[in-house]
């Protein structure tokens, strides 16, 4: 069956502009989770969606930062008046919904911040 | 091994040799750990997982060892390929999933 989809796989946009990333969980997967990779460094846990339950906003880095999950499928990270240092590949993984299953990653969107 | 810091630590081998990527992980609490794979431009893979009743697991040319004694857990590669050339991750679960810095493995021909 087809993986953890994403878009745009890319995007350049200018600073200040607001920009929505959009990710395509693996159908019946429950848990859906974003991470950020900027270049050559490891994943930054940023949000996680599990179920109905409220998600866990803890890595998020400012409030300028915001996700949803609609209907328990597909989500949006959202990154309001983008900055410079906003640039990184944003990475979705979804998986079961028992916990101790591994995460499948889709292959992330390059965000550049001109 | 792993760190946290601003650089991926590496590890170069000889094709056909055996790979030991090493890996600290934090919370005591993590139940579950998994070794991903990362190619250029990809998502990450999964190698293989453990979880914490166990100390060994192999696979296909794999194998992961955990210590929750010193929290350490390593990825065994046996006869290291070209195309295990990537950057691995290790990724311990507890309330949710938290990734290592990564180490980047480089094979020569």
């Amino acid at each position: 069956g087809a993986g953890v989809s994403q878009s745009p796989s890319n995007k350049v946009t200018e600073k200040g502009k607001d920009v929505e990333l959009r990710c395509d969980p693996i159908s019946g997967h429950t848990a859906l989770y974003w991470y950020r990779q900027s270049l050559g460094q490891g994943l930054e846990f940023l949000i996680y969606f599990q179920g109905n339950s409220a998600p866990d906003k803890s890595g998020l880095p400012s409030d300028r930062f915001s996700a949803e999950r609609t209907g328990g499928s597909v989500s949006t990270l959202t990154i309001q008046r983008t900055q410079q240092e906003d640039s990184a590949v944003y990475l979705c993984a979804s998986s079961l919904a028992t916990h101790n299953s591994p995460l499948h990653f889709g292959n992330g969107t390059r965000l550049t911040v001109t | 091994g792993e760190s946290v810091g601003l650089h991926l630590p590496t590890l170069s081998v000889q094709e056909g040799d055996n790979s030991i990527i090493n890996c600290a992980y934090s919370n005591s609490a993590s139940d579950y750990f998994i070794w991903y794979k990362q190619e250029s431009g990809k998502g990450p893979q999964f190698i293989i997982d453990i979880r914490s009743n166990m100390d060994k697991r192999q696979g296909q040319r794999v194998t992961v060892l955990l210590n929750k004694t010193v929290k350490h857990l390593s990825l065994q590669i046996a006869a290291t390929q070209p195309g295990d050339s990537a950057v691995y991750f290790c990724a311990e679960m507890s309330n949710d999933m938290r990734f290592g810095a990564g180490t980047r493995l480089t094979v020569k021909p």
